[in-house]
């Protein structure tokens, strides 16, 4: 069974630039998270999907950043414009469903370097 | 909120040593309990869980029970090995299935 895939793993970009990352779930499941992870840190969630639709977004900066879920399987995280304090490891996990009995799998990360 | 606290590191162990990892959370309800390893420059992977009290949770020698009592989830191992090297993460779930993580404890093992 594949893992959870995200690309790209490394990104480097000036403050003020644009920055997209790409998440592609496990097959069949219909959670997914983004979290981000601040060196020597640990992750915080940044949003979470169930399909297509948003479950929880409370902690996602939304004047600077945004995410999608067409068709509730691949999703984007963006920021426009990035900021220093952007700079972490950004992970993308999925469940088979949102409770909290459920394990979530972790892709790779992005790692944001913005300068 | 709910929150989960993880003792300090970092942990420097001499291989085949006994490990401790504390982690003691606040949370309402009834939440489930991870353990996640991250090696170096890999992803989080978990490692165990339980989901209710008293439920110990085991995987690859480590061990760790679910205390409803003194709201704690310590993780163990009787015999580190140098490829244990890594941060280890302790985290609880909500009803969302949200994960709210500690800051992780990194473990170095010396041969």
């Amino acid at each position: 069974e594949a893992g959870v895939a995200q690309s790209p793993r490394y990104k480097i970009i000036e403050k003020r630039q644009s920055v997209a990352f790409w998440c592609n779930p496990i097959s069949g499941h219909a959670t997914l998270y983004w979290y981000q992870q601040i060196l020597g840190q640990g992750p915080k969630l940044l949003i979470q999907f169930q399909n297509n639709g948003v479950v929880d977004d409370s902690q996602l900066p939304k004047d600077r950043f945004s995410a999608e879920r067409l068709k509730g399987v691949d999703s984007t995280l963006k920021i426009q414009p990035a900021k220093l304090e952007d700079s972490a490891v950004y992970l993308c996990a999925s469940s088979s469903t949102g409770t909290e009995r459920a394990t979530q799998y972790f892709g790779p990360g992005t790692r944001l370097l913005v300068l | 909120g709910d929150s989960v606290t993880q003792m300090e590191g970092p942990v420097t162990l001499s291989e085949e040593a006994f490990l401790t990892i504390n982690c003691t959370y606040t949370a309402t309800g009834y939440p489930s309990l991870f353990w996640y390893v991250q090696y170096p420059g890999e992803g989080l992977q978990l490692l165990l869980k339980a989901t209710k009290a008293d439920d110990k949770g085991s995987n690859k020698g480590f061990e760790a029970t679910y205390r409803k009592e003194t709201t704690s989830f310590h993780l163990e191992k009787g015999s580190v090995q140098v490829s244990d090297s890594a941060v280890y993460f302790c985290a609880l779930t909500g009803n969302t299935g949200k994960l709210i993580f500690g800051q992780g404890t990194t473990l170095q093992v010396k041969p």
